[in-house]
């Protein structure tokens, strides 16, 4: 059991450009979710997946995000046009079911 | 949609004594409950969790105790260690353990 990895650990971009982050969970599990930190703050809920589904997407993902798990294994999330507000921690977690979900490093996005 | 709320924002404790975090959720249909520590560049790792058909769990120096009619949960650090040093998250969840609400943290600091 290697744990939850997430790559890039550190991504800087400019304003406008496009930005992609991968998420490889632990090997077994089928639940996959996307979380939002900045500074100061908890995580904030984006999306889940079980399997290859999307079964929930959070009001903060505005159009500019998509995140997708093609094979139900992996998982990208990709922000076009990037904003400064969308500067953050993005974490990645995965569960088997309901049990513990468990947190990768993150990627840490700051837009200049 | 769910609220958590969560105090006190920084606790300085002398080692050895004892430390108590607590949070309150406002969705009364949120049954899981876990707490999650973060350390500086990391992810957050759970440290213990507690579902709403117990009162209290306890796993060595650390216990959670729930009161669903008050709709609080509370994390309790005996002895507490230098290497307890770290932010501390509450959380909630209905549906067993779907997307998490987090707190906003509380920064705990052990004086040696």
């Amino acid at each position: 059991d290697t744990g939850v990895s997430q790559d890039p650990r550190h991504k800087i971009t400019k304003r406008g450009q496009n930005v992609t982050f991968r998420c490889d969970p632990i090997s077994e599990h089928n639940r996959l979710y996307w979380y939002r930190q900045t500074l100061g703050q908890g995580p904030e809920f984006l999306t889940y997946f079980q399997n290859e589904a999307q079964l929930e997407k959070s009001r903060l993902l505005s159009d500019r995000f998509s995140a997708e798990r093609p094979k139900g294994s992996f998982s990208t999330l990709e922000i076009q046009r990037t904003e400064q507000g969308d500067s953050a921690m993005y974490l990645c977690a995965s569960s088997w079911n309901t049990d513990t979900q468990y947190f990768g490093p993150g990627t840490r996005l700051t837009v200049l | 949609g769910e609220n958590v709320e969560q105090h006190p924002s920084t606790l300085s404790v002398q080692e050895g004594d004892s430390a108590v975090i607590k949070c309150t959720y406002s969705d009364s249909a949120s049954n899981y409950f876990p707490w999650y520590k973060q350390e500086l560049g990391k992810g957050p790792q759970l440290i213990i969790d507690i579902r709403s058909n117990v009162g209290e769990k306890k796993d060595q120096r650390i216990a959670v105790t729930l009161n669903k009619t008050a709709k609080h949960f509370s994390l309790h650090i005996t002895e507490t260690q230098p290497e307890d040093s770290a932010v501390y998250f509450c959380a909630a969840s209905a549906g067993g353990n779907e997307k998490l609400t987090f707190g906003t943290g509380t920064r705990l600091t052990i004086i040696p």
